[in-house]
């Protein structure tokens, strides 16, 4: 199984702030025929399923708020929060969808400062 | 509206099993794939496996292989998941959610079912 691990466990921000999340895989995620790498990124508010802000490592979802941000390539991608906001307190996950099973980072708790 | 409903929490003993079903509404059922994700109590997120609603073919997580059943019913746009043989590490809430492909990420979940096992 492909092993998603995700830096740091916890994160706290100032609002206006800028957020980093890192997610590494132990296998590359590329695929080298239609280069796309299959990595989405998710945010979970209490309660609430997940809600998808990513997918191809950088294309936002429709509705998503354009200070959320996806990088990387092969192993290491960046969530980027480029300014927080209150309403961005969730839990953060990223997936890869390239094998099954389509396996989870463990969450990073995102706070304000 | 495109979205998924689930049924409702459910409450069982160790060794029966449990049944989620999980309705597509607002889109057309056989363009997407499915899956199942659970998350147990206060843990992250564990994909269990994944169903093509146009023709039922379906792959497991290894982790579920004897132990969990996925099937669809077309003509009521429904997805089922069933899982037997229930332990009380099973207690989490199960999710559906919906992938422009497979492979693809997952842009629709449903509310989640909590199931809650328990002697």
């Amino acid at each position: 199984d492909t092993v998603m691990t995700q830096s740091p466990d916890s994160l706290a921000v100032s609002l206006g702030e800028r957020a980093t999340i890192n997610c590494k895989s132990s296998q590359s995620v590329l695929y080298s025929s239609n280069n796309k790498n299959y990595l989405a990124w998710y945010q979970q508010k209490p309660g609430q399923p997940p809600k998808l802000l990513i997918y191809w490592a950088s294309t936002r979802e429709s509705g998503v708020p354009d200070r959320f941000s996806g990088s990387g390539s092969g192993t290491d991608f960046t969530l980027t929060i480029s300014s927080l906001q209150a309403e961005d307190v969730a839990v953060y996950y990223c997936q890869q969808y390239y094998t099954t099973p389509h396996t989870f980072g463990q969450g990073t708790q995102l706070e304000i400062k | 509206q495109e979205q998924l409903v689930q049924s409702g929490a459910e409450v069982r003993k160790p060794g029966a099993s449990v049944d989620v079903s999980c309705k597509a509404i607002g889109y057309t059922f056989s363009s997407y794939y499915l899956h199942w994700v659970r998350q147990a109590p206060g843990q992250g997120l564990e994909w269990m496996g994944i169903i093509n609603p146009s023709g039922g073919a379906t792959t497991y997580a290894q982790k579920f292989q004897g132990r969990l059943t996925m099937t669809r019913d077309a003509s009521t746009t429904t997805v089922y998941m069933v899982l037997s043989s229930l332990r009380s590490e099973d207690t989490a809430v199960y999710y559906c959610a919906r992938s422009t492909g497979s492979p693809g990420a997952f842009d629709i979940w449903g509310q989640g079912t909590k199931v809650a096992v328990s002697s």
